[in-house]
């Protein structure tokens, strides 16, 4: 497609539960971040992917996270044991390169 | 501190005005800097790059001051249709991680 396409837009789920999230980048780049945003917060770090493999997952915050990219294009950011403070809008973006991200509309998930 | 700092504002302005923000950057390591803009539960998207002898685009102007460390965004003749959060970006170098402030909210009022 001509942008980048996250899935689901929505996600409810309860505490403790297993989450995955979906992100298709523009064909042909390279690189892809992950962000999560809180309410009133600008995007934070969580992770990002030149080709396969992870260049930088600094952001993740403790090791129920976890982001795969297997085939070098679409990624799956994979959330264990959700607490309520996982509630955020995960935003993917991919780049062709000099840092210009294209953001997807998000997925928003709620921790209930 | 943050690696990035914003007035999160706030800033309530005429039509027409001319309104500025500033931001800070901690890491004088930073070799890249944006400005996105950031509509209501909407994601962000690029406004402009920022260079180092600065520059202009229509309404906008970005600045960049390495000494102290900081970026600027000017915008003139402010219209309606400028009402969002605007983002202040930081990158280390090309390849790297870009970080985010906090945004600061501009509303521009009829």
């Amino acid at each position: 497609g001509a942008g980048v396409s996250q899935t689901p837009s929505n996600k409810v789920t309860e505490k403790g539960k297993y989450v995955e999230l979906r992100c298709d980048p523009i064909s042909g780049h390279t690189a892809l971040y992950w962000y999560r945003q809180s309410l009133g917060q600008g995007p934070e770090f969580l992770i990002y992917f030149q080709g396969t493999g992870a260049a930088d997952d600094s952001g993740l915050p403790n090791d129920r996270f976890f982001a795969v990219r297997p085939e070098g294009s679409v990624s799956t950011l994979k959330i264990q044991r959700t607490e309520r403070g996982d509630s955020a809008v995960y935003l993917c973006a991919s780049s062709q390169g000099a840092n210009v991200l294209t953001f997807g509309a998000g997925s928003r998930l709620t921790v209930l | 501190r943050k690696e990035v700092e914003q007035d999160p504002g706030p800033f309530n302005v005429p039509e027409g005005a001319t309104v500025a923000f500033n931001c800070t950057y901690s890491n004088s390591a930073s070799q890249s800097f944006f400005w996105y803009r950031q509509d209501c539960r909407k994601e962000p998207k690029l406004l402009m790059s920022v260079y180092s002898s600065g520059n202009e685009d229509g309404r906008f102007t970005a600045q960049l001051n390495r000494a102290s460390q900081y970026i600027s965004l000017l915008i003139r003749d402010s219209k309606l249709s400028d009402s969002a959060t605007y983002l202040c970006v930081v990158a280390k170098s090309g390849n790297e991680k870009l970080t985010f402030g906090t945004g600061t909210r501009l509303t521009i009022i009829p």
